[in-house]
């Protein structure tokens, strides 16, 4: 059975950093692509980072662009996102996935909360 | 970027009736679609993907269809479990983009 625990999730002040991440089992982790999906307080899904399997590529959306990364240790079937400057706005559940055809496995989500 | 235009936004509807919700993209995505069920407090569970596949264990109740630019998830008969939110997804291009959701209430 696929499993995705997200973890590192908090409170952090405006400008602050967090990473999370994601710990995955149940599949070959290194061969899939892995993506990040939130969903601010009381609104829409919204794609945020892939990454590709076996060291492919990393994409962003263009609200987190430049402040996001994204990397994966296939040795130890995890998923990391790091969070640099972080605004009001990135406030939201983040939810790690497992991308097959689309995002097709989804972990429960860690809350992130930025404010003063 | 591709749009998803998702309607209708809300829908009541009875135990039993007939669902169709709709999702148009601004510009064709082939069938690289997937429909989205989430309940409150809950993480999304994917129902549909390539536009028509039933994903495993879900209900056969639900069903997808369309290609292109225009796509369509319908609820054959609407059970008390299927109040929620959903969503459709396009992964045909980056960035990936959701439709705005469509919550369906009880009536």
């Amino acid at each position: 059975e696929v499993q995705l625990l997200e973890s590192g999730g908090g409170l952090v002040q405006p400008g602050g950093s967090l990473r999370l991440s994601c710990a995955a089992s149940g599949f070959t982790f290194s061969t899939y692509t892995m993506t990040w999906v939130r969903q601010a307080p009381g609104r829409g899904l919204e794609w945020v980072s892939d990454i590709s399997g076996r060291g492919g590529g990393t994409y962003f959306a263009d609200s987190v662009k430049g402040r996001f990364t994204v990397s994966r240790d296939d040795s130890k079937n995890t998923l990391h996102l790091q969070m640099n400057s972080l605004r009001a706005e990135d406030t939201a559940i983040y939810y790690c996935a497992k991308a097959a055809y689309g995002v097709d496995v989804w972990g429960q989500g860690t809350t992130v909360t930025v404010s003063s | 970027d591709i749009q998803m235009t998702q309607s209708p936004s809300s829908l009541s509807a009875s135990v039993g009736d007939r669902v169709t919700i709709t999702c148009r993209a601004s510009q064709g995505i082939n069938n690289d679609l997937g429909w989205y069920q989430q309940k409150p407090g809950k993480a999304p569970k994917r129902l549909i993907y390539t536009a028509s596949s039933l994903q495993s264990g879900v209900p056969s109740r639900f069903s997808g269809s369309g290609s292109g630019t225009e796509f369509t998830l319908t609820i054959s008969s609407l059970q008390p479990e299927d109040f929620a939110t959903y969503y459709c997804l396009q992964h045909n291009t980056y960035p990936l983009t959701f439709g705005g959701g469509t919550k369906v209430e009880i009536k």
